[in-house]
């Protein structure tokens, strides 16, 4: 099983800022990954998959990079609606598995 | 419009079962594979089960394996999961998502259903 690992599991940042959540993979997942962003009561949305490309509709303040092992979401100026747990998730292979998720929270 | 409305949870004992339903609308819905995750209190998301778009293709987490079983009716567009021999532990909101192309990450999702499992 690849286990995905999410860093920092919060992060605080104020309106307007850059925010950067990493996810590292146990082993290789090439381009497999996907981002997605939940807020309660919600259904989890799709960012990203083939871990650079915006799903429909995502702005692109919205963008992700890596491969391999090493991935990144950032966020380049932070609004008030994308205060929220996001997670990553690899589709390498099966199973299938999430990253445990990162809280952007209000600093 | 993509639209996924999943039905079927509840309160139920120990060793009880369930049938999930999740109903399909706004794309070609036997085109997609389709999967189920679930998010327990407190827990991040949890994959549980995928099906390809024939249904001739499926996958489980170990944990569900033997007790659960994923199906669809691409005439009703309309997916399943039997879920049997429950657990405190499959206590979670399940969720129902269409899944990309040919491959597996999740596109469009539902916004769940709440299984309870308990005495």
């Amino acid at each position: 099983e690849i286990v995905m690992t999410q860093s920092p599991a919060t992060l605080s940042v104020s309106p307007g800022e850059r925010a950067t959540l990493s996810c590292r993979a146990s082993q290789s997942v090439s381009s497999n990954l996907a981002w997605y962003q939940r807020k309660p009561g919600q259904a989890p949305r799709l960012l990203i998959y083939g871990a650079s490309t915006r799903a429909t509709g995502i702005p692109d303040r919205f963008s992700g990079s890596g491969s391999g092992t090493e991935f990144t979401l950032t966020i380049s100026s932070l609004q008030s609606e994308d205060f929220a747990v996001y997670y990553c998730q690899q589709y390498y292979n099966w199973p299938l598995t999430f990253g445990g998720g990162t809280k952007v929270e209000i600093k | 419009e993509v639209q996924l409305l999943e039905s079927g949870g509840g309160l139920v004992q120990p060793g009880g079962s369930l049938r999930l339903s999740c109903a399909a609308s706004g794309f070609a819905f036997s085109s997609y594979a389709m999967t189920w995750v679930r998010q327990a209190p407190g827990k991040g998301l949890e994959w549980v089960s995928s099906i390809s778009g024939r249904g001739d293709s499926t996958h489980y987490t170990d944990s569900v394996k033997g007790r659960f079983t994923i199906s669809r009716d691409n005439s009703k567009k309309t997916l399943y999961l039997q879920m049997n021999s429950l657990r405190a532990e499959d206590t979670a909101v399940y969720s129902c998502a269409n899944n990309g192309g040919y491959d597996y990450y999740m596109d469009v999702w539902g916004k769940g259903t709440t299984v309870t499992v308990s005495s």
